[in-house]
């Protein structure tokens, strides 16, 4: 089973705050993703990538950055934390199918 | 853009009892998965099945891709079923992309 894990679990942050979430899966899948999750909402895709150094646009990338350093490593940036950015976090790799993380929830007052 | 719909969007259920999970999807699936989510808890895969008949366990899903349409099949339901059921597909439009549906609420009550 793939392992992925993501730091912090949890986070609480202020307005205008700055905020990095840490995902990491060893078990060298190429595909990794970066999703919300939102009451009402679901699971909506922000950002993904195939590779090191490669980040693909995903359906809700506003106000989000994102880099993937090595195979391992995929990491979401929020350089100016909104309350609407208030969420559960989660981390997936793929192999054509995805696992996920155990999550990150983020607070932002 | 792709839509997953499923129903229902919440199921009772006795202890024991059968449950049928539907997911519709407005394009044709090249990929089509199963996961399920405790409440608070992560997504875990439950079945990849792009097409065809699979079981695990208590669990069997049948995808028929001309009809855009999966099922799940949860057999004499435990308590410990109870979270959220979510299906998920990729298009051929939407190469490595999955495109979630809201969710089935399962409660199963002794």
């Amino acid at each position: 089973e793939a392992a992925v894990t993501q730091s912090p679990r949890n986070k609480v942050t202020v307005t205008g705050g700055n905020v990095t979430l840490s995902c990491r899966q060893t078990n060298s899948h190429n595909y990794m993703y970066w999703y919300r999750q939102d009451t009402g909402h679901g699971l909506r895709l922000i950002h993904y990538s195939y590779g090191a150094g490669n980040l693909q646009i995903g359906d809700v990338p506003d106000g989000y950055k994102a880099t993937r350093t090595t195979q391992e490593d995929f990491f979401l940036l929020l350089e100016l934390a909104s309350p609407s950015q208030t969420s559960l976090y989660f981390c997936a790799s793929s192999d054509r199918k995805q696992y996920f993380g155990p999550g990150t929830r983020l607070t932002v007052l | 853009g792709q839509q997953v719909q499923q129903s229902p969007a919440s199921l009772v259920l006795q202890e024991g009892e059968n449950a049928e999970l539907q997911c519709n999807f407005s394009s044709t699936a090249t990929q089509l998965q199963w996961f399920y989510q405790r409440p608070g808890g992560s997504l875990v895969s439950l079945l990849y099945n792009p097409s065809g008949t699979k079981h695990t366990g208590r669990l069997t899903s049948t995808t028929v891709t001309k009809e855009r349409r999966s099922s799940l099949h949860i057999s004499s339901s435990q308590i410990t079923d109870s979270g959220t059921y979510f299906c998920a597909m990729e298009g051929s439009s939407s190469f490595s992309k999955l495109v979630f549906g809201q969710g089935t609420s399962l409660s199963v009550v002794p």
